[in-house]
């Protein structure tokens, strides 16, 4: 089985400072990982996935996330925050031997950032 | 235009109604899924579908009924409604075949009230 946990309902940061919210993951092979992201009103909208390589993944909008093994952990940083980022981040996980292709998805933290 | 578009965006209802939420897409994507969205707990997946013949039921598909009408259309029916179905529900696509990593793309939600 496959699971993915957001320990913060949400994380508070200033707008110009750096963020974190943080992602830890479950499966039994490989995993492919996601960050979503949701605006008000809005469908969720793919941001960045780590598949192979590069453990520092780069995505929209100045985001980034870094793959840790070791930590089994996905976190998504962005070096200085803005407002227009205030929103709720998902993480998702699949394994790469899962042919279903179904994503688990974490609860979502919801990213307030205070000019 | 959208290219997952969710009608209707909004609908209130009571207890024992049958409600159907539609969607449609112009991705050209084989793989259709919904998905419910509850504070808290994330995406939970209710039915997916990889073709017009091939329908699949998720983790919470208690419930719930599907129907791939076409491949751009799949619709998610709520046989006799109940309040604790209350919640954010969302179309999403996905591409078939080795070049699908699993990401998604979500149509804009449908919001049901269920008193």
């Amino acid at each position: 089985a496959q699971s993915v946990a957001q320990p913060e309902d949400q994380v508070n940061v200033a707008e110009g400072n750096p963020l974190t919210v943080k992602c830890t993951y479950s499966v039994s092979g490989n995993p492919y990982l996601f960050w979503y992201v949701q605006y008000p009103n809005r469908g969720l909208q793919f941001l960045l996935k780590y598949i192979t390589g590069d453990n520092l993944v780069k995505g929209s909008y100045g985001f980034e996330a870094e793959f840790n093994k070791s930590q089994t952990s996905f976190h998504l940083k962005k070096p200085s925050a803005l407002v227009s980022d205030s929103a709720l981040y998902f993480c998702a996980v699949r394994d790469m031997r899962n042919a279903g292709n179904m994503l688990t998805f974490g609860g979502g933290t919801r990213l307030m950032v205070k000019p | 235009d959208a290219d997952v578009t969710q009608t209707p965006r909004n609908r209130i209802t009571k207890t024992g109604k049958r409600i159907m939420l539609e969607c449609s897409q112009t991705k050209g994507h084989d793989r259709m899924y919904w998905y419910r969205q509850d504070p808290g707990l994330g995406l939970r997946l209710i039915y997916y579908s990889f073709d017009v013949k091939d329908i699949n039921k998720g983790e919470i598909s208690d419930g719930y009924s599907v129907s791939r009408q076409a491949q751009a259309k799949f619709s998610l029916s709520l046989e006799s409604a109940i309040p604790n179905q209350t919640a954010l529900y969302f179309c999403a696509t996905s591409e078939a075949g080795t070049v699908n990593t699993g990401e998604l793309f979500f149509g804009e939600g449908s919001r049901l009230t269920v008193l």
